[in-house]
């Protein structure tokens, strides 16, 4: 199985500022990775797709890069309603597998 | 806009077989995969299984053989059957919808579409 492992598990934060999520792969693969977010109590949310995607409706402030073994999820300036945690999922070898998710809380 | 909704029993004795059912609504189950996601509670998530609407499958090895799901496309519903359950398996299971995005001859599989999730609690 391939292992993402995420870093920071928790991350604070203050409105406006820039933060950047870091998963990194077991194995090498271009850019079958998704990013979610997930609030409380809800089903995860898709931000990007394709490494570097944005999902239609997804807020631009949002933006991932990234391929190989290490991917970054990016928001330029935190928002009140980001506030939540974010998982990266690899979709390039069965099973999907997904980090463990990074918190970001409010400073 | 499609709507995903699981339905089943809320607690499930260890040993037996947890059923659940996801109703597909605002689109049809024809030319996606369909898959099952779950998350313990406080924990992280986890791919179960994904059927295509030709009823091709493929499953998480570390449920052992203990998953099956299944899909009616003529009700437009699919099920995930997981047997021989433990407390382990205490989880939200959510249903998801497996969307393709090809670009340049290569297709990518996002989720794009969740349920709400249901709790399921294995308990004598």
């Amino acid at each position: 199985d391939i292992q993402m492992t995420q870093s920071p598990s928790t991350l604070t934060a203050s409105v406006g500022d820039r933060v950047t999520i870091t998963c990194r792969a077991s194995q090498s693969f271009i850019s079958w990775l998704a990013w979610y977010q997930q609030k409380p109590g809800k089903a995860p949310n898709l931000l990007i797709y394709k490494a570097s995607r944005l999902q239609s409706g997804v807020p631009s402030r949002f933006s991932g890069r990234g391929s190989g073994t290490e991917f970054t999820l990016t928001i330029s300036s935190l928002q009140p309603d980001d506030f939540a945690t974010y998982y990266c999922q690899q979709y390039h070898t069965y099973p999907w597998t997904f980090g463990q998710g990074t918190k970001v809380e409010i400073k | 806009q499609v709507q995903l909704q699981e339905s089943g029993p809320g607690l499930v004795k260890p040993s037996e077989t947890l059923s659940l059912t996801c109703t597909v609504s605002g689109g049809s189950i024809n030319n996606y995969y369909w898959s099952w996601v779950r998350q313990p509670p406080g924990k992280g998530l986890e791919w179960l299984g994904h059927i295509y609407h030709s009823g091709s499958t493929n499953y998480n090895p570390s449920l052992k053989s203990r998953v099956t799901i299944s899909v009616g496309t003529s009700t437009n519903h699919f099920s995930l059957q997981l047997s021989s359950v433990t407390a382990a398996d205490t989880a939200v299971y959510y249903c998801t919808r497996v969307v393709a995005y090809c670009i340049d001859g290569v297709c990518y599989h996002p989720i794009d579409s969740w349920g709400q999730g249901t709790l399921v609690t294995v308990s004598s």
